[in-house]
């Protein structure tokens, strides 16, 4: 299996920062047939199921405010929200689809400051 | 799209927990697409169980293969969820979720249903 490792596992930025979350995996996500990261970004918020947020590593979601963003390739990957906003408070995970069993990060709550 | 999952929510433990997700606004029988299932034990992460495509074989979790059935009911435009010898451990919200078989990403999910295992 494939192991997401998120750090950090919690984090606390003030409104309008910026916020950095980071994703490694055990073994590359990197599909050389087709350049692609087979790895994905979802933000759960209480109560609710999880939501696609970035795709391919670095493509947002149709509808996804431009302020969310990923990053990386091969087996270190960021998302980066770069001003964030009272409603971006939720738990973030990380997925990587590139294998079977399809296997997620710990996740990392992201509160306001 | 929408996902609806539906079943008991409480089972006993040594008994078998069976949920459904109903497929509205599109078909279950597209070869397009998995169906799968993902489950979070209260307080904690995402964990993925299994899933199911029409035709196609069932793929599940090595952690639960032995104990886990995942089948298409197409007549229902649903798919289901059986996962026998349940404990507390498998207490947890259940969710379906939809992936497209030119990505893996799940790109559609339900609502989830907490699960329960207690006598």
């Amino acid at each position: 299996d494939i192991v997401m490792t998120q750090s950090p596992d919690s984090l606390a930025v003030s409104l309008g920062e910026r916020a950095t979350i980071n994703c490694k995996s055990s073994q590359s996500v990197l599909y050389f047939s087709n350049n692609k990261n087979y790895l994905a970004w979802y933000q759960q918020k209480p109560g609710q199921p999880p939501k696609l947020l970035v795709y391919w590593a670095s493509t947002r979601e149709s509808g996804v405010p431009d302020r969310f963003s990923g990053s990386g390739s091969g087996t270190d990957f960021t998302l980066t929200i770069s001003s964030l906003q009272a409603e971006d408070v939720a738990v973030y995970y990380c997925q990587q689809y590139y294998s079977s069993p399809f296997t997620f990060g710990q996740g990392t709550k992201l509160e306001i400051k | 799209l929408q996902l609806q999952e539906s079943g008991p929510g409480l089972v006993k433990p040594s008994e078998t927990l069976s949920l459904a997700c109903n497929v509205s606004g599109g078909s279950i029988t597209s070869s397009t697409y998995y169906w799968d299932w993902i489950r979070q034990p209260p307080g904690k992460g995402l964990e993925w169980i299994g899933s199911v495509s029409y035709n196609v074989n069932s793929d599940y979790n090595p952690s639960l293969e032995s104990r886990v059935t995942i089948s298409i009911d197409s007549s229902k435009n649903q798919f289901s969820l059986r996962l026998n010898s349940v404990t507390a451990a498998d207490t947890a919200v259940y969710y379906c979720a939809r992936r497209a078989s030119s990505h893996w990403y799940f790109d559609y999910w339900g609502q989830g249903t907490l699960v329960t295992v207690s006598s």
